[in-house]
C-alpha cells in the first residue's frame, strides 16, 4: 500500500458527461501529480500541483482541469467526455515539488466511455 | 527534449535465470532515473532510483540497476528470476522542468517454471 488513495476504483459514463476523479496524497506529501494511462498513449503526465498552486502542465486536455485543496487532496475533472477518455488516470504524490523525491501511485481510477 | 527508451515490449526468461529489463535515457544535465513495476490492475510501485553516487543501485525485491552515463542507460538487473516477478516495467526520468515523470513504454517481463 503506497497510502495514496484514489476514488472511485472504476467509473463508467457516456460521451459528453463530466465526472470527478479524487486523490489523497500520502499524509506529509505536498505535491501531487496526475497521469493517464492508455493503450496508445503510454503512461502520460496531465498536471502537478504543489501545495495547492498547480506548478506545471503536461498535455492536458483544455476540458481537463484539476485542483489541489487546502487539506492536500486533489481532484481531476474531466468534462465533455470521448470515447478517446478511456484510460486509467494514477494520482502520485511526493514530499516536494522537484528533486530526487520518488513518487508513490494510487492505484488508479479506470474511465470507461460509452 | 527529454525523453525514455525501452527497446523491448517483451521480455521471456525462464526462473532461476538472470533478467536484464534496459532503459535509455536522454536528458540535459543530471539525470534522477527510477523504476517502477506495474502489476495487473494495480498501480504502480516504486523499485529503485539513481540520483547520484555508486552506479549500481539495489531496490526492492531484489532487482538493481546499473547507471551508464556514458551509454546514457540504466538497465534493471536481477540474478534469479521468479515466477512472481512477471509483470510490467517502466523506466522514468524526473523532469528538470518541474518534477513530472517521464515514463518509457514499458516492458512485459514474462518468468516461466
Amino acid at each position: 500500500d503506497s497510502g495514496v488513495t484514489q476514488t472511485p476504483k472504476h467509473l463508467i459514463t457516456a460521451t459528453g458527461q463530466r465526472v470527478t476523479l479524487r486523490c489523497s496524497p500520502r499524509s506529509g506529501d505536498l505535491s501531487v501529480y496526475w497521469y493517464q494511462q492508455s493503450l496508445d498513449q503510454g503512461l502520460q503526465f496531465l498536471i502537478q500541483y504543489y501545495n495547492g498552486e498547480e506548478r506545471a502542465k503536461g498535455n492536458i486536455l483544455e476540458r481537463f482541469s484539476a485542483q489541489q485543496f487546502p487539506d492536500l487532496h486533489s481532484e481531476l475533472n474531466l468534462s465533455s467526455l470521448e470515447l478517446g477518455d478511456s484510460a486509467l488516470y494514477f494520482c502520485a504524490s511526493s514530499p516536494s515539488a522537484t528533486g530526487g523525491n520518488e513518487q508513490f501511485f494510487g492505484p488508479g481510477t479506470r474511465l470507461t466511455v460509452l | 527534449a527529454q525523453s525514455v527508451a525501452q527497446p523491448e515490449d517483451q521480455v521471456n526468461v525462464a526462473e532461476g535465470n538472470p533478467l536484464t529489463v534496459k532503459c535509455t535515457y536522454s536528458v540535459s544535465g543530471n539525470p534522477y532515473l527510477f523504476w517502477y513495476v506495474q502489476y495487473p490492475n494495480r498501480g504502480l510501485q516504486f523499485l529503485l532510483k539513481y540520483i547520484t553516487g555508486d552506479n549500481l543501485v539495489k531496490g526492492s525485491y531484489g532487482f538493481e540497476a546499473e547507471f551508464n552515463k556514458s551509454q546514457t542507460s540504466f538497465h534493471l538487473k536481477k540474478p534469479s528470476a521468479l515466477v512472481s516477478d512477471s509483470a510490467l516495467y517502466f523506466c522514468a526520468v524526473r523532469s528538470n522542468q518541474g518534477g513530472k515523470l517521464i515514463f518509457g513504454q514499458g516492458t512485459e517481463l514474462s518468468v516461466k517454471p
